[in-house]
């Protein structure tokens, strides 16, 4: 069955470091999410992608984020300047065209741990 | 974004039936039904989702009220693996994010 994979499953970083967290989203899919959870809490959105432009973002997704789709299979989210509220587990999603009310694929994320 | 409202958490033995429901009361006619499950250390894992009519797929049944202002996920058979929190979030067709509650840890005994 195909599925959305993250790398890294663990990242330790120092604060003010910039952390690159990759996805490859299942291959045929155009639609492509982060969401985040901090420990114990929601799961949060973060930012929605199609057609190599962002569709939603939330409040969350401020100046210091950003996300690429590099390649043409890999989807990355960057933070530039990690702050300790940073620290939390990041989920890539996504979901095939022609599904707008449908499901998304979550892949089972990277957890961001910042010093 | 409508709110929806769960118990915070419930109980099942396995191998039986179990019924989470959903209250939605501010629901608006663009409004999809959508449950997704998190099993412990994992993303989130679509389960179903419907509009006005019940639902059924491999995993799970979707009853929705005639008025739309309530919904109940149906496990046919509970199993261990089902333990996890379920949410229900309701999606309108004109966004693409999901807004996620704090769910229902359900746990399920041998």
């Amino acid at each position: 069955e195909p599925e959305v994979t993250q790398t890294p499953s663990h990242q330790v970083t120092q604060m003010g470091q910039e952390v690159i967290l990759r996805c490859v989203p299942i291959s045929n899919h155009l639609y492509f999410y982060w969401y985040r959870q901090i420990l114990g809490q929601k799961v949060e959105f973060l930012v929605s992608f199609y057609n190599n432009e962002i569709s939603e973002k939330s409040e969350i997704f401020d100046d210091q984020f950003s996300v690429e789709r590099p390649d043409g299979s890999n989807f990355t989210l960057k933070i530039r300047s990690t702050k300790l509220e940073d620290s939390a587990m990041y989920f890539c999603a996504s979901r095939a065209q022609g599904t707008a009310t449908g499901e998304l694929f979550f892949g089972e994320g990277s957890r961001l741990t910042v010093l | 974004d409508a709110k929806t409202t769960q118990p915070n958490s419930m109980e099942s033995n396995e191998e039986e039936p179990v019924h989470l429901p959903c209250n939605h009361s501010t629901i608006s006619g663009t409004d999809y039904i959508h449950w997704y499950r998190q099993l412990p250390s994992q993303g989130p894992e679509y389960v179903i989702h419907g509009l006005t009519s019940n639902v059924n797929n491999r995993m799970a049944s979707l009853a929705i009220a005639e008025d739309r202002k309530s919904s109940t996920l149906i496990l046919h058979r509970a199993t261990l693996r089902d333990a996890a929190v379920y949410y229900c979030i309701l999606r309108d067709y004109n966004t693409d994010k999901l807004i996620f509650g704090t769910g229902t840890r359900l746990q399920v005994f041998p």
